[in-house]
């Protein structure tokens, strides 16, 4: 079935440092998700990117979308305490009809 | 705005027991999806409607049920709990069912089976 590998599993930062969450699939994707899960939270979505090599930014947040739409990346300039969470990239199931979600990268940061 | 609403937010149940879990999507929001989360993991599909018909099945058991009535609003109803079952059930909508919707989900019920 369809799945999609994320890495890594961890991240600790110290504040100000950049951190990079990596999904891949092995299928070629419509589009892909992003989510972010604050301890204890619900999954919010971030953004979705649906182009070939499409870049999107927000504030301090990167994604990528790779140019076979196969992988995508989630990169988070100078981190501030604020950015703790889980970060998942979700991408549709072959029916289209749900997600289906990395395992998720948690990101820790010290100041 | 107007957010997705489950409830009860906490649910404490005894082995065996039954439990029901309901969700309420965003106002015009017509397809609703059910998951689970295990303690670290991610979000696992289990079922999902659209216009009150099941629209996918991924990995619910038998022992559960969903629907999605007149208003919109969903129930998953949970028979024989195992400890197993122990998770966060987050219920999340869109409107229409396409790959590219964004799904907004709930805030989650916790339910924890003894």
């Amino acid at each position: 079935g369809q799945q999609v590998m994320q890495i890594p599993q961890y991240q600790h930062v110290q504040e100000g440092e950049d951190f990079t969450t990596y999904c891949n699939s092995s299928t070629t994707l419509s589009n892909i998700q992003w989510y972010k899960q604050r301890p204890g939270g619900h999954p919010v979505f971030l953004i979705q990117l649906v182009k070939s090599g499409e870049v999107k930014k927000q504030k301090r947040l990167t994604f990528q979308f790779g140019e076979a739409k196969k992988n995508s990346s989630l990169h988070i300039t100078a981190t501030q305490t604020t950015d703790v969470g889980t970060y998942f990239c979700a991408v549709p199931n072959q029916a289209g009809t749900a997600l289906i979600f990395g395992k998720g990268t948690t990101l820790s940061v010290s100041s | 705005a107007a957010g997705v609403i489950q409830s009860p937010r906490h649910l404490i149940k005894e082995k065996r027991e039954t439990a029901t879990l309901k969700c309420y999507p965003i106002p015009r929001h017509d397809t609703v999806y059910w998951y689970q989360q295990g303690p670290g993991q991610d979000p696992q599909f289990l079922i999902s409607f659209y216009e009150k018909m099941q629209s996918d099945k991924g990995s619910i058991p038998d022992r559960f049920s969903a629907q999605q009535f007149s208003d919109y609003h969903s129930e998953l109803n949970m028979s024989s709990l195992e400890l197993g079952d122990s998770a966060l059930y987050f219920c999340a909508s869109t409107f229409g069912q396409g790959s590219t919707d964004t799904q907004y989900f709930g805030p989650g019920t916790r339910l924890t089976v003894l």
